[in-house]
């Protein structure tokens, strides 16, 4: 079944030392996300990127770094982990068409811990 | 801007019973509007969405959705709540994003506890 992968599920880190979180596709489609969700609050979008063009959040923190080597892969980069960015981090696909009614289709997301 | 907002953060119902989320939708222009469930530590899945075919929006699950714009409202129900349905519910609006791709913007979801 096509889908949206994450990798790991569950990742512990030490407070500032970097961390790496992986997702990858087989929808083939030209926009991925990456959105932050802390505890009992909606997901946040961090970034996107529609095929090799970077978007960035006004307000996502320099700490957050993104990478799209190609259409299946993209990954977050959190440079100095601090406990405050522990939170589920949500990898988000879509086609990227015309109009507010793009679909966007969901990975399990990483749980991060930072110690 | 384009924004939803989600009446109630915690809704209890008896299984068996009917489920109502509610929605509303600030928006400017015609929306594009969207449910989500959430399972504990998954991410979000797709229950319907609104792209102004048709206002009523059946979804997975027995799930369904009424857009109604007098009311600027897209209220989720399910006339038969299961144990199974217990999760938490984002409602979000589909915007143009300052790149080429849409922004999902949502509410602050509403936690479904289903008691037997």
């Amino acid at each position: 079944d096509a889908m949206v992968i994450q990798n790991p599920r569950y990742q512990v880190t030490q407070f500032g030392k970097p961390v790496t979180l992986s997702c990858s596709q087989t929808l083939n489609h030209n926009v991925m996300y990456w959105y932050q969700q802390k505890s009992s609050q909606a997901p946040k979008l961090l970034f996107h990127y529609y095929d090799k063009d970077f978007n960035n959040e006004a307000d996502t923190p320099d700490n957050f770094q993104s990478r799209r080597p190609n259409t299946s892969f993209c990954f977050l980069d959190i440079r100095s982990p601090g406990l405050g960015d522990a939170a589920m981090y949500l990898c988000a696909t879509s086609r990227g068409v015309a109009g507010g009614a793009d679909t966007q289709y969901f990975g399990p997301g990483t749980r991060l811990t930072v110690l | 801007a384009q924004s939803v907002t989600q009446l109630g953060s915690h809704v209890s119902v008896s299984e068996g019973a009917l489920v109502l989320l509610r929605c509303n939708y600030s928006s400017s222009v015609p929306p594009y509007l969207f449910w989500y469930v959430q399972y504990p530590n998954q991410g979000l899945q797709l229950l319907l969405k609104y792209t102004s075919a048709a206002t009523l929006v059946k979804g997975i699950n027995g799930f369904e959705a009424e857009f109604k714009k007098s009311e600027t409202s897209f209220h989720l129900t399910k006339p038969s709540a299961h144990m199974s349905d217990a999760a938490e519910y984002f409602c979000a609006v589909g915007t143009l994003s300052s790149g080429s791709a849409r922004q999902l913007t949502f509410g602050s979801g509403t936690q479904l506890t289903v008691l037997p």
